[in-house]
């Protein structure tokens, strides 16, 4: 079965610049997450969403970051403006039907941001 | 408060030694515990997990995990180490205790793997 999508893989932009993330799940899975990976770092949850409605975002910045899955498939991951902390590595995940705690999450390739 | 700590950032091992990358963690409930490896460039694959029952877990690539619930530990282990098993190795929890669809996976920093000839 084909993996996580993302796209794109690398972006660098200017402080203060807007940037959007794209992400396709695995087929058939109704949880997604987006994590942010700063570089020496573990991944953190920045969203969920069952479906199309969100089940946490208590880590999301939410003055500059936002993020929507219309239809409950793909998924868009904005920052708008984007500041110089916010160069990191951004992954998709995604996780089976049920959304169950136990299920293992599967992770796309991510989109590395550099913010100058 | 969930926490995971891998107290190694790097893990030196030559080939076909055995080896372990150690992990503890701290939920308020029950744990599920897991183990990603993260390549260059790439993102996170998930190598196994604990749920419940049996202590040794076995996963992919030859990997295995020990729950520890005294030692609130979940260490990875694999008999005998290849050069390919060079990568960023991360440990997660999530707590049983929260209902199905909610309660966040938090991961260590990741402890880096080298496996030399």
């Amino acid at each position: 079965e084909a993996g996580v999508a993302q796209s794109p893989r690398y972006k660098i932009i200017e402080k203060r610049q807007s940037v959007a993330f794209w992400c396709n799940p695995i087929s058939g899975h109704a949880t997604l997450y987006w994590y942010q990976q700063i570089l020496g770092q573990g991944p953190k949850l920045l969203i969920q969403f069952q479906n199309n409605g969100v089940v946490d975002d208590s880590q999301l910045p939410k003055d500059r970051f936002s993020a929507e899955r219309l239809k409950g498939v793909d998924s868009t991951l904005k920052i708008q403006p984007a500041k110089l902390e916010d160069s990191a590595v951004y992954l998709c995940a995604s996780s089976s039907a049920s959304g169950a705690a136990y299920n293992e999450q599967f992770f796309g390739p991510g989109t590395r941001l550099t913010v100058l | 408060a969930q926490s995971v700590a891998q107290p190694e950032d790097q893990v030196n091992v030559a080939e076909g030694n055995p080896l372990t990358v150690k992990c503890t963690y701290s939920v308020s409930g029950n744990p599920y515990l897991f183990w990603y490896v993260q390549y260059p460039n790439r993102g996170l694959q998930f190598l196994l997990k604990y749920i419940t029952g049996d202590n040794l877990v076995k996963g992919s690539y030859g990997f295995e995990a020990e729950f520890n619930k005294s030692q609130t530990s979940f260490h990875l282990k694999k008999p005998s180490a290849l050069v390919s098993d060079s990568a960023l190795y991360f440990c997660a929890v999530r707590d049983r205790g929260r209902s199905s669809n909610t309660g966040k996976l938090i991961f260590g920093q990741g402890t880096t793997l080298q496996v030399k000839p």
